[in-house]
């Protein structure tokens, strides 16, 4: 059975870090590209992140690039978020979504998220 | 970047069909993938490559999509389908390629 958990959410003052994981298990983590997605308190989905299954090509969101880094240990079967100079606005639950096999990116596992909270 | 535009809200009476848009620019040549989000929960993958479905998913989930809109179909619509929906398509063509729709409130009345 496929699994992603998330940790690491909490409450963090603006301006602070915060690093977030995906444990992956029930598949072949190394063979699989990864994304974060947020969902901001009643708001929608937005994309935030994606990695490659090697991790060689990364692209982020225009909301948190500069600020967030994506990485991940194949060999751990775990996803980061690294969050640094976090605004009120980064506010959200975030989850770590699996892309399927096709070659249309769809996400076709979810975890059940972490919130991270922005506020002093 | 890739916008996806859907509508706020959809209500349907229990066994009627409900039909969510989502529009972008000539999304028909792009592959549009559905999920549905119940409140509290992950979202879920309902609909991918404009009209697949996922192992699990009924039948009464169906897609379309053709020229700037794609369509997510609910037949027979039961109480426990009531969620919000979100579109989402991979812009290959930028460097920012993840994209959502901005979600649909589907209320069965």
């Amino acid at each position: 059975e496929v699994q992603l958990v998330e940790s690491g959410g909490g409450l963090v003052q603006p301006g602070g870090s915060l690093r977030l994981s995906c444990a992956a298990s029930g598949f072949t983590f190394s063979s699989y590209e990864m994304n974060w997605v947020r969902q901001a308190p009643g708001k929608g989905l937005e994309w935030v992140s994606y990695i490659s299954s090697s991790g060689s090509t990364i692209y982020y969101a225009d909301s948190v690039k500069g600020r967030f880094t994506i990485s991940r240990d194949n060999a751990k079967n775990s996803l980061y978020l690294q969050m640094n100079s976090l605004r009120a606005e980064d506010t959200a639950v975030y989850y770590c979504a699996r892309v399927g096999r096709g070659y249309s990116y769809e996400f076709d596992y979810w975890g059940q998220g972490t919130l991270v909270t922005v506020s002093s | 970047s890739y916008v996806l535009t859907q509508p706020p809200s959809v209500s349907v009476a229990p066994g009627q069909t409900a039909r969510i848009t989502c529009g972008g620019n000539n999304i028909g040549s792009k592959s549009v993938h559905w999920y549905q989000q119940k409140p509290g929960q992950a979202p879920v993958l309902v609909v991918y490559d404009d009209s697949d479905r996922p192992s699990g998913i009924p039948e009464r989930f169906s897609g379309s999509n053709s020229g700037n809109t794609a369509t997510l179909t609910i037949s027979r619509v039961e109480a426990g389908d009531e969620a919000d929906y979100y579109c989402q398509v991979w812009d290959s063509s930028s460097d920012r390629p993840g994209v959502f729709g901005g979600g649909t409130k589907l209320t069965v009345l």
